[in-house]
């Protein structure tokens, strides 16, 4: 079945470090890619997506490229902020199955120091 | 900006009680969802709902949850006798023709 798998927790950087977050998937259609962010005691924001291969999604500084023939969607932001800690979650929805179910990763918890 | 909103923010009950979260979709949506977090661990589907009825349901969805949109704008989850392992962070989400929205969550611990 569809899941995603994606790098383990948690990260600390100090501030302006390059960020990359790892993430692969499993799939048995043309599914759409997405990074989810969670700050402390909120909901879930979508931060960025892709809908086919070789789509860049960005948003706010955060770039992740779908990459079919490695199947992945890795997160990367060239100089992270203070702000920028959060709980990061790839996500793909698989457009063939009905309802369009979301399936996660585990989360990573990034913390960024001044 | 349109959001999906969600009632209780944190909801504390007796195993075996009854506990119904509410969530009001965005208004034009048409696809509803309920997702659930235990905490540290990945987000997890339970329901979609479509057009008055569930369209999907994970293993987690038992006889013990039931979904129902009462009226045009609530979408509630009701857990009928709440177990321990019950406490999570249960997120709603809806959507039109696009990708989904999510609301902030509830927080229900069960003790």
């Amino acid at each position: 079945g569809d899941s995603v798998t994606q790098m383990e927790g948690p990260v600390t950087l100090s501030e302006e470090a390059f960020l990359t977050i790892n993430c692969t998937y499993t799939a048995t259609g043309y599914p759409s890619l997405f990074w989810y962010v969670q700050y402390p005691g909120e909901g879930l924001q979508l931060l960025l997506k892709a809908t086919k291969a070789d789509d860049k999604g960005s948003n706010k500084g955060f770039e992740a490229t779908y990459r079919k023939e490695t199947t992945s969607f890795h997160l990367e932001k060239g100089s992270v902020q203070v702000s920028d800690s959060a709980v990061y979650f790839c996500a793909l929805s698989d457009g063939a199955n009905t309802g369009n179910q979301f399936y996660f990763g585990t989360g990573t918890s990034l913390t960024v120091i001044p | 900006e349109p959001e999906v909103t969600q009632t209780p923010s944190h909801q504390v009950t007796q195993m075996g009680q009854e506990v119904i979260l509410r969530c009001v979709p965005i208004s034009n949506h048409l696809y509803f969802y309920w997702y659930r977090q235990i905490l540290g661990q990945k987000v997890e589907f339970l329901v979609s709902f479509y057009n008055n009825e569930i369209s999907e349901k994970s293993e987690i969805f038992d006889d013990q949850f039931s979904v129902e949109r009462p009226d045009g704008s609530n979408f509630t989850l009701k857990i009928r006798s709440t177990k321990l392992e019950d406490s999570a962070m249960y997120f709603c989400a809806s959507r039109s023709t696009g990708w989904q929205f999510f609301g902030p969550g509830t927080r229900l611990t069960v003790l």
